[in-house]
């Protein structure tokens, strides 16, 4: 597609549900990261996926949280047991290289995760 | 620990006035540098960057930033707001394979920008 594609765009749960995230990045891009938007936190980096390189998980704020990648392309992001403090807007991002020569990183619309 | 401060939460100015949205980060090695706009309830949109060049970056809608440096600085202006600039800025570092990151995107805190009538 033209850009990052992320579903749901909403989505409301109640706590201790699993949710997962859908991300289908630009075509052709090899990288692929996830961060959380919180209301006064800014954006907070989660995960990064680079071709079939181990992905970078250093941000994942606990074990309840999870992302693969499948087939290099598609990426979901799970999250187990949700908690209130969970709700946010993940976005999803894409550049060709892993921030390499500065290539830009493109972002999806997000998808807002409130947990009731 | 490499981060990105911008000054000023919210900035509020009145239409045709000058935009000034600062940022710093801290680091003593030379980052590449980004600043995406977020419209409300919508993505973030890359308004322009600096990888290597000419330290004067123009962007879309007007935009402009200078990277110094000296100062650890990239703040963005614009001469003249207009009202469709509201919106929230995000300043963002990376340092690449080169820099001792890890190549992930470090944001700063936002910068909620209003224009005033």
């Amino acid at each position: 597609g033209a850009g990052v594609s992320q579903s749901p765009s909403n989505k409301v749960t109640e706590k201790g549900k699993d949710v997962e995230l859908r991300c289908d990045p630009i075509s052709g891009h090899t990288a692929l990261y996830w961060y959380r938007q919180s209301l006064g936190q800014g954006l907070e980096f989660l995960i990064y996926f680079q071709g079939n390189s181990a992905p970078d998980k250093s941000g994942l704020p606990s074990d309840r949280f999870s992302a693969e990648r499948t087939g290099g392309s598609v990426s979901t992001l799970t999250i187990q047991r949700t908690q209130q403090e969970d709700s946010a807007v993940y976005l999803c991002a894409s550049s060709p290289v892993r921030g390499a020569g500065g290539n830009t990183i493109y972002f999806g619309e997000g998808s807002w995760l409130t947990v009731v | 620990a490499q981060s990105v401060t911008q000054l000023g939460s919210h900035v509020s100015v009145s239409e045709g006035a000058l935009v000034l949205l600062r940022c710093n980060y801290s680091s003593s090695v030379p980052p590449y540098l980004f600043w995406y706009v977020q419209y409300p309830n919508q993505g973030l949109q890359l308004l322009l960057k600096y990888t290597t060049g000419a330290t004067l970056v123009k962007g879309i809608n007007g935009f402009e930033a200078e990277f110094k440096k000296s100062e650890t600085s990239f703040h963005l202006t614009k001469p003249s707001a207009h009202m469709s600039d509201a919106a929230e800025y995000f300043c963002a570092v990376t340092w690449g394979l080169y820099g001792g990151s890890q190549g992930n995107l470090i944001f700063g805190k936002g910068t909620k920008l209003s224009v005033k009538p």
